[in-house]
């Protein structure tokens, strides 16, 4: 019944390494974010698909790829991981493109970099 | 100046206490405003949406002040259950929302 979910829960593991978090909406919507969090609480957008398409790009390090093989997933890859990575990274997701309100998020992955 | 600013607290209140939390943004050009509600170790989650009318959603009122680019959330009677950090967010063009810091609550028996 979870609206929108994400494996892992938790990633340990070393710098250098290449990690990938999933995430799937069953909501229907047509709109999926990334977000991270970091220590200090700040909540931001990295990456927005809307139907399979990037919409929204910030600047976020080239070592970050999404990839959204439907609109009901999105991906997030992460290549060398460094230890300024290690955050809680939310999935979200949005009935119907940027002009809607409400997001869902996630449960979160607390990424812990070593 | 940060785009979203909130006072991060925390705010420690007595249960039953009135609390107000102030948000500012920088963007006059923002389209749409919201707080919400984290909390611990948890999810984001929509609180209300907030209208230049003001809106009040049971113990909970909102406030938009456009031409001082200021929102506002009241909660009255707190209780117990309403501890958590709320993020005051920002809806700029071309739809990316902006989120606070947040402010912590710790209601206490």
């Amino acid at each position: 019944d979870t609206a929108v979910s994400q494996t892992p829960k938790y990633l340990v593991t070393q710098m250098g390494n290449d990690k990938s978090i999933k995430c799937e909406q069953n909501l229907g919507h047509d709109t999926m974010y990334w977000y991270k969090q970091d220590s200090k609480k700040f909540l931001k957008i990295m990456f927005s698909y809307n139907n399979k398409e990037l919409i929204i790009n910030e600047t976020v390090p080239n070592r970050f790829s999404p990839k959204s093989p439907d609109k009901a997933h999105l991906n997030l890859h992460i290549n060398s991981l460094e230890l300024g990575d290690s955050a809680v990274y939310f999935c979200a997701s949005s009935p119907s493109g940027l002009n809607t309100d409400t997001q869902y998020f996630g449960p979160g992955t607390r990424l812990t970099v070593l | 100046r940060k785009e979203v600013e909130q006072d991060p607290g925390p705010f420690n209140v007595p249960e039953g206490a009135t609390v107000a939390f102030n948000c500012t943004y920088s963007n006059s050009a923002s389209q749409s405003f919201f707080w919400y509600r984290q909390d611990c170790r948890k999810e984001p989650k929509l609180l209300m949406s907030v209208y230049s009318s003001g809106n009040e959603d049971g113990r909970f009122t909102a406030q938009l002040n456009r031409a001082s680019q200021y929102i506002s959330l009241l909660i009255r009677d707190s209780k117990l259950s309403d501890s958590a950090t709320y993020l005051c967010v920002v809806k700029f063009q071309g739809g990316k929302l902006i989120f606070g810091q947040g402010t912590e609550l710790s209601v206490k028996p």
